[in-house]
């Protein structure tokens, strides 16, 4: 089983449209959460991290099921500029490297 | 702030050369990484350091080499080039381990 698991896509969704990304972890001591952001031929950006209560960032709503082992990104009112591929992140302990998954990506169409 | 700066940002290499890509931060993070980009695939860390003096293996080392002689500076070598290494290479730092990592902005090699 692969340790960070995320569908790779595409995504294709009409400008506005919701659309709901989803991650699996295999080590059940991770720690430590995140989304980021990568364009085309473009190095990764951290887009948000993703806590146990859950947090939103405007359109961004990132989730955490511990119980599951399981991430989810939500992007409401989808844009054109939302087009990427959104990487799920994951850190087993604040000494390891973070593990990145494949990454999913998404085109935004108007 | 510059951030991350990786140099050069593409190079073309003959099988059997080497060469050094360059890594350095303004940060003063103590972590530092080295990662493979190929396509459509995802990140592969090929070795990390936690501080000057100090490296680590990733999960494709085989290849190249790092040193660590300042904080800001991470460069890796690659010292026989080989066609398998043709990929891009990302070069990342944070200020600790599971913080949200800075990555530069690649460096594209083409090994012919």
């Amino acid at each position: 089983r692969k340790e960070v698991e995320q569908d790779p896509g595409p995504f294709n969704v009409p400008e506005g449209a919701t659309v709901a990304f989803n991650c699996t972890y295999s080590n059940s001591a991770s720690q430590s959460f995140f989304w980021y952001r990568q364009d085309c031929r473009k190095e990764p950006k951290l887009l948000m991290s993703v806590y146990s209560s859950g947090n939103e960032d405007g359109r961004f709503t990132a989730q955490l099921n511990r119980a599951s082992q399981y991430i989810s990104l939500l992007i409401r009112d989808s844009k054109l500029s939302d087009s990427a591929t959104y990487l799920c992140v994951v850190s087993y302990s604040g000494n390891t490297p973070l593990v990145f998954g494949k990454g999913t990506r998404l085109s935004v169409i108007a | 702030n510059a951030g991350v700066t990786q140099t050069p940002k593409f190079r073309i290499l003959k099988i059997g050369q080497s060469m050094t890509l360059q890594c350095t931060q303004d940060m003063n993070h103590n972590y530092m990484y080295w990662y493979r980009q190929d396509p459509g695939m995802g990140l592969k860390l090929i070795y990390y350091s936690v501080g000057a003096g100090i490296t680590d293996k990733g999960e494709v080392p085989n290849g190249y080499n790092v040193s660590r002689s300042t904080t800001e500076d991470f460069p890796l070598r690659l010292e026989l080039a080989a066609p398998s290494q043709t990929s891009v290479y990302f070069c990342a730092s944070s200020k600790q381990g599971d913080y949200g990592y800075t990555f530069g902005s690649g460096t594209r090699l083409t090994v012919v």
